[in-house]
């Protein structure tokens, strides 16, 4: 299967500070990234959709002046969390595009912010 | 109303049961998948199916199209089997389960 890396896989920062997420596929090329969000007991929620050399696309209710997102190249896609808050702690996860098939992720990032 | 409803939403069995987990939709779909998350965080892609059967070792999932139901079942369930079970589907994007938590009791 596909080979999908995210760093850091856990993180712990201070409130305002701001915080990068990295995802890369390993062994193809993902014209299109997921970043999704789960918070404890929940589902995982669609947050944006970025597309390599394009602006990412957010979900209602997402603010993407808050979670930057740039696809700069075919194997790398970055969140970056800008001016965290307490509330932005979660588990942000993405998972490459591609068409229908079969769905891969990253290994998750749990972000901690005090 | 969520586009993608699982049940149970818990599940305690011992070593060695039957377990299956339901899933129901209600947005067309292409596909539908099940994936496992561990207790780190990590998900893995068990099934993708749109239609009939699939089964890989202890593991076998259906698909209804026309009902628009699924199932997971686990045969002769182990300890290491514990996770959280997520059913996804799909479609123009995914849309996600909010996941089973099965714990399999030695």
């Amino acid at each position: 299967g596909a080979v999908v890396s995210q760093h850091p896989s856990r993180v712990i920062c201070k409130s305002g500070t701001s915080v990068k997420i990295e995802c890369r596929s390993l062994d193809f090329q993902a014209t299109t990234m997921f970043w999704y969000r789960q918070f404890p007991k929940q589902s995982l929620m669609l947050m944006a959709t970025s597309n390599e050399g394009s602006k990412a696309t957010y979900e209602q209710g997402v603010e993407k002046d808050k979670f930057l997102i740039n696809h700069a190249s075919l194997t790398l896609s970055t969140l970056t969390v800008t001016s965290a808050h307490p509330e932005d702690s979660s588990f942000y996860i993405c998972s490459p595009g591609r068409g229908n098939t079969e769905a891969f992720f990253g290994q998750g990032t749990r972000l901690t912010v005090v | 109303k969520n586009e993608v409803e699982q049940s149970p939403q818990n599940l305690t069995a011992q070593e060695g049961e039957f377990i299956t987990i339901n899933c129901s939709y209600s947005v067309g779909i292409s596909a539908l998948h099940w994936l496992q998350q561990h207790p780190g965080g990590g998900i893995v892609s068990l099934f993708m199916l749109s239609s009939g059967k699939k089964k890989h070792g202890r593991l076998i999932a259906t698909i209804n199209i026309q009902e628009k139901h699924s199932s997971l079942h686990i045969t002769a369930s182990h300890p290491r089997d514990s996770a959280v079970y997520i059913c996804a589907v799909s479609g123009n994007q995914f849309y996600f389960g909010t996941g089973t938590s099965l714990t399999v009791i030695p």
